[in-house]
């Protein structure tokens, strides 16, 4: 079945520093979606990228599509005490009109202040 | 945006004993929702997939007759987990979409099931 992997699986750095979390997929997906949660809640939506190569962003985090639509990152810049959380991508279902989605293993992001 | 709630937060029950999770869209439709389950610092797993009106759909391992799901509604979705046992104990999260307002899904806050 489809399967998504993140990497790191833990990234620890300091506040002011720069953050990025890659999101593989071993299947061609039709878009990605981004996710956070933060310890103790539940999963937030982000972003959704769907055309290839698509970059977006939203203040300072940077969300990219692969090319061949089977990867994706997300990036952050200057990271906040307030990023803190794990940070998931999730690819829907490999058959058309498939709405459930397949989560990444997640990055867990901590901040030191 | 759209909202989703979920009850209870948390839950503690004895071994043997069933417990019911609900999951509304409070200000939309949902004609399907989903429900995960999620292991300390693991990633979601997909259970089933809820489907008003109609059976639920259960993910490879999920065992149907445990994880009793009913969407009897457009609002309303639940989780009955039957004669839970402590490897039942988890985070139950259950997700919607408004297809109206957004591409992502919203998630309920969550159920933390403590059997024991």
């Amino acid at each position: 079945g489809q399967q998504v992997m993140q990497i790191p699986q833990y990234q620890h750095v300091q506040e002011g520093e720069d953050f990025t979390t890659y999101c593989n997929s071993s299947t061609t997906l039709s878009n990605i979606q981004w996710y956070k949660q933060r310890p103790g809640g539940h999963p937030v939506f982000l972003i959704q990228l769907v055309k290839s190569g698509e970059v977006k962003k939203q203040k300072r985090l940077t969300f990219q599509f692969g090319e061949a639509k089977k990867n994706s990152s997300l990036h952050i810049t200057a990271t906040q005490t307030t990023d803190v959380g794990t940070y998931f991508c999730a690819g829907p279902g490999s058959n058309f009109g498939n709405e459930k989605l397949t989560f990444g293993t997640g990055t867990r992001l901590t901040i030191i202040p | 945006g759209a909202v989703v709630s979920q009850h209870p937060s948390r839950v503690i029950c004895k071994s043997g004993t069933s417990v019911k999770i609900e999951c509304r869209s409070l200000d939309f439709q949902a004609t399907t929702m989903f429900w995960y389950r999620q292991f300390p610092k693991q990633s979601l797993m997909l259970m089933a997939t809820s489907n008003e009106g109609s059976k639920a759909t259960y993910e490879q391992g999920v065992e149907k007759d445990k994880f009793l799901i009913n969407h009897a509604s457009l609002t309303l979705s639940t989780l009955t987990v039957t004669s839970a046992h402590p490897e039942d104990s988890s985070f139950y999260i259950c997700s919607a979409r408004d297809p109206w307002r957004s591409y992502g899904y919203t998630f309920g806050s969550g159920t933390r099931l403590t059997v024991v």
